[in-house]
């Protein structure tokens, strides 16, 4: 069963818009940890944004903002006043327990387009 | 800070081979993880190491071998290689393997191609 869904596979944005990027989870650990991660043509992944299973308020990192609705297994990426360097993959990504320790699971990601 | 480090960056390799792929911690980190990703697809989780020890191993055949030196710095190693074994490769690695806010960082990605 797909433990991370991102139905998204390409989204476009006009530049200096926020976009929402879209992202469902699905787990039995009552304590998990989400990520976003951005993916440029480069390859290397870069973390943007970290929510706790048990935090009360939503994350944020500057333009980043993480909107958490744990009832629906949610955990969408806002990025506001986008910019062109935003182009890129977005993934997100679960952690949860893992034999011994923890394994990351990551989503198919979404494509971003910044239209200037 | 130099952060995580992948060597190589790049791989050509035949049917059959075998491949060793290597990475180095972020200082002071002690947990690696590898995670592949084949073209258009998310990475998928293969082995975390902590400590010199195995802590969490993916579905992923037994031709996937890994270990981590006294260092902290790993190995990933694949066996009779086959071309859906082409992909990116990336290591991550973060302080512990324990969950919470524990971020990982990961490396460039060793890409590999197999003919």
């Amino acid at each position: 069963a797909q433990k991370i869904t991102q139905t998204q596979p390409g989204m476009f944005v006009q530049e200096k818009e926020a976009v929402t990027l879209d992202c469902t989870y699905d787990t039995s650990d009552p304590s998990y940890g989400l990520f976003w991660y951005k993916q440029p043509s480069s390859g290397e992944m870069i973390f943007l944004i970290y929510q706790g299973s048990y935090d009360q308020q939503n994350a944020t990192e500057g333009r980043y903002s993480l909107n958490f609705q744990k009832a629906r297994k949610s955990a969408n990426l806002v990025i506001s006043a986008s910019q062109l360097g935003d182009s890129a993959m977005y993934f997100c990504a679960m952690r949860e327990r893992n034999t011994g320790g923890f394994k990351t699971i990551f989503g198919a990601g979404t494509r971003l387009f910044v239209k200037a | 800070d130099a952060g995580v480090t992948q060597s190589p960056t790049h791989l050509i390799k035949t049917r059959g081979q075998h491949v060793t792929l290597r990475c180095s911690p972020i200082s002071g980190h002690k947990s690696v993880s590898w995670y592949q990703q084949v073209l258009g697809q998310g990475p998928q989780f293969i082995f975390q190491y902590y400590e010199k020890e195995e802590r969490g191993r993916g579905n992923f055949p037994d031709r996937f071998s890994a270990r981590q030196f006294p260092n902290y710095s790993s190995e990933l190693n694949v066996n009779a290689l086959l071309l859906g074994d082409s992909a990116l490769y990336l290591c991550a690695s973060s302080l512990t393997p324990a969950g919470g806010q524990e971020t990982q960082y990961f490396g460039p990605g060793t890409r590999l191609l197999v003919l």
